[in-house]
């Protein structure tokens, strides 16, 4: 079946400007999770959701960070005023529900390389 | 101190080599634990999970000491295709779920023929 999907693949932008990154999980995972990348490091969470709602944003760096989903699966990850330390790899990940033990392990998409000049 | 410890390496060996991978991680309230395999500008793929003391899948053995906070992976006769970066995952509870991951920052292997 199909896997996790994001778009766009890459995303080159000026410091300053607004971008949203976008994840399509896994048909009938209730559980998406937004993680970033940096280059030789593992990656890092930001937030999860679990439905609609947010259920831990506590990985967001600061208040240019946003994300919803607001009808539970599609994500949008919006982040305003870029810098240049936003690059990075923007991994989505879903899993079909947050209770854990074989079956809830989470699935990777293929991630969106931003880079802000 | 990191939530997860792995030696970056990067670890060289040659085909059919056995090689193991260590990891340590710091709060023992984790209850999940997983390699992921992650190719060069790749994600991350699930490589297995580990929810009792140890796993075996064909050349892939993991096994956890839950006492030493301590996760190993195995890997026998080594082929050029398991060439990656190996990151060590764990999982824990937060109220009623498990949510977030956290990674290592992986360890690399080449295998050269």
């Amino acid at each position: 079946g199909a896997g996790v999907s994001q778009t766009p693949s890459n995303k080159v932008t000026e410091k300053g400007k607004y971008v949203e990154l976008r994840c399509d999980p896994i048909s009938g995972h209730t559980a998406l999770y937004w993680y970033r990348q940096s280059l030789g490091q593992g990656p890092e969470f930001l937030i999860y959701f679990q439905g609609t709602g947010a259920a831990d944003d506590s990985g967001l760096p600061n208040d240019r960070f946003f994300a919803v989903r607001p009808e539970g699966s599609v994500s949008t990850l919006k982040i305003q005023r870029t810098e240049r330390g936003d690059s990075a790899v923007y991994l989505c990940a879903s899993s079909l529900s947050t209770a854990g033990g074989p079956g809830n392990e989470q699935f990777f998409g293929p991630g969106t390389r931003l880079t802000v000049l | 101190r990191k939530e997860v410890e792995q030696d970056p390496g990067p670890f060289n060996v040659p085909e059919g080599a056995t090689v193991a991978f260590n990891c340590t991680y710091s709060n023992s309230a984790s209850q999940s634990f997983f390699w992921y395999r992650q190719d060069c500008r790749k994600e991350p793929k699930l490589l297995m999970s580990v929810y009792s003391s140890g796993n075996e899948d064909g050349r892939f053995t993991a096994q956890l000491n839950r006492a030493s906070q301590y996760i190993s992976l195995l890997i026998r006769d080594s082929k050029l295709s398991d060439s990656a970066t190996y990151l060590c995952v764990v999982n824990r509870r937060r109220g009623s779920t498990l949510g977030r991951l956290y990674f290592g920052r992986g360890t690399q292997l080449t295998v050269w023929p």
